[in-house]
């Protein structure tokens, strides 16, 4: 079946922009989760929902950083006010939680944010 | 702080030579991931290893999990050109059951194989 799709793939945005990234997930993976990877680096974790609940959004950077699933599917995040340090990529990965050998996470090929 | 810490960054082999790379990280769990990313594309789950003892293998690839030293390694065999890429290890804080779905990744080891 599909896995998971991001979009935009490419965003470039000026400093002080507001943008909104959106990830649909693998259908009937509950858990969605956003990750940020700067370059040459590994991804670093910023949130988790299970279903429409997010259950941790300690990796949130700042306040400027906003994720949302309202129905348990599609996710968006959102980065007001745009700075350059916020230029990465930003992945997305959908699982099945807690099913021993089943709760791999699947990643989308994510949206890389450009700055200026 | 859950750390977790891969070397080497770099390595560079020759087709078909044999080579580790080894992950360790800092706090209890038996939950571990290696994933193969290759460049402008998104991570490949490769590997799951979810016990102590575990070992899995996919064509030139074998991972290994020792819970008790904390190290899992991604052992390459003869290897060819198409491996080139970038190998994350990622673990789940705690322990089956627990709160570990949140996964802290090294830096990749960046594998160049060379004809």
């Amino acid at each position: 079946g599909a896995g998971v799709s991001q979009s935009p793939r490419y965003k470039v945005a000026k400093r002080g922009q507001d943008v909104a990234l959106r990830c649909d997930p693998i259908s009937g993976h509950v858990s969605l989760f956003w990750y940020q990877q700067a370059l040459g680096q590994g991804p670093e974790f910023l949130t988790y929902f299970q279903n429409e609940a997010q259950l941790d959004k300690s990796g949130l950077p700042s306040d400027r950083f906003f994720a949302e699933r309202p129905e348990g599917s599609v996710s968006t995040l959102k980065i007001q006010r745009t700075q350059q340090e916020d230029s990465a990529v930003y992945l997305c990965a959908s699982s099945i939680p807690n099913r021993p050998g089943e709760d791999t996470q699947y990643f989308g090929p994510g949206t890389r944010l450009t700055v200026l | 702080e859950l750390k977790v810490e891969q070397n080497p960054l770099f390595l560079s082999m020759q087709e078909g030579k044999n080579y580790t790379i080894y992950c360790n990280y800092s706090t209890t769990s038996d939950r571990l991931y290696w994933y193969r990313q290759d460049p402008g594309k998104s991570l490949e789950s490769l590997f799951v290893l979810l016990s102590n003892g575990a070992v899995k293998q996919e064509g030139r690839l074998m991972a290994s999990l020792d819970t008790k030293a904390r190290l899992s390694t991604l052992h390459i065999t003869a290897a060819v050109h198409d491996l080139s890429a970038t190998y994350f290890c990622a673990v789940a804080p705690g322990i089956s059951g627990g709160s570990n779905y949140k996964l802290t990744f090294g830096k990749g080891t960046l594998l160049t194989v060379n004809p």
